[in-house]
């Protein structure tokens, strides 16, 4: 059975520095990973999708890496900014899909 | 395009009575789940459906709870009869035809209190 960790289960930064999110995942057999971002009462937003065959995928200023062999993704957020206070869900996908318990991140101005 | 819509957004109920959920996908998106939300447990997967049919029903935790898709547009989550442990979020997802998980949408979710 798939197990998927985030670490840490919380984060604080003044803004302006730059956020390493990671999550680990015990089968390297998975199909794509996916970045989710979750506002208090609100649904999921999808924010980087990362093929199997992939190492990395950019948008803006969030970056992601994926390390099949390790087991591993890290999300990278550049200068953070109050509004990217949220939490961060990594989502693995190996026909089944096993959700991270996410990283709480809070943004101080 | 408005995304994946869920309704309602709030439900409160009493413990015995049923509970329907609402779901519509984006249109075009073959692929539908549904999923629950709790603090203790995270986010599990309870159903999903693909081209109305439900492939995976092993996350649905009890025989008081279903789910159909009587077509492309929508599909419900009855609990029957709800129990105080059943309070929590739920979400409906879709994604595109191509594979399991293809790019997921999520809506907003229906945050289900059961007194």
């Amino acid at each position: 059975k798939q197990e998927v960790t985030q670490i840490p289960a919380a984060l604080s930064v003044p803004e302006g520095e730059n956020l390493v999110l990671n999550c680990s995942f015990t089968d390297s057999a998975i199909y794509n990973l996916q970045w989710f971002r979750q506002d208090p009462g609100k649904g999921l937003t999808s924010l980087l999708l990362i093929q199997s065959s992939q190492r990395e995928q950019t948008s803006g200023r969030l970056n992601a890496s994926l390390d099949k062999s390790s087991g591993r993704s890290t999300l990278y957020i550049a200068a953070s900014q109050p509004g990217d206070s949220a939490t961060y869900l990594c989502v693995v996908n190996d026909y089944k899909l096993s959700f991270g318990a996410g990283t709480t991140v809070t943004v101080r101005a | 395009d408005a995304g994946v819509i869920q309704s309602p957004r709030h439900e409160v109920t009493e413990m015995g009575q049923e509970v329907t959920l609402r779901c519509k996908p984006i249109s075009g998106h073959d692929y539908l789940f549904w999923y629950r939300q709790t603090m203790m447990r995270g986010l599990e997967l309870l159903i999903y459906f693909n081209n109305n049919v439900p492939i995976d029903d092993s996350g649905m935790p009890e025989d008081r709870f279903s789910a159909k898709m009587p077509n492309a547009s929508f599909s419900t989550l009855k609990i029957q009869p709800s129990e105080p442990r059943d309070s929590a979020v739920y979400f409906c997802a879709s994604s595109l035809p191509g594979a399991v998980g293809e790019k997921l949408f999520f809506g907003s979710g229906t945050q289900l209190s059961v007194l």
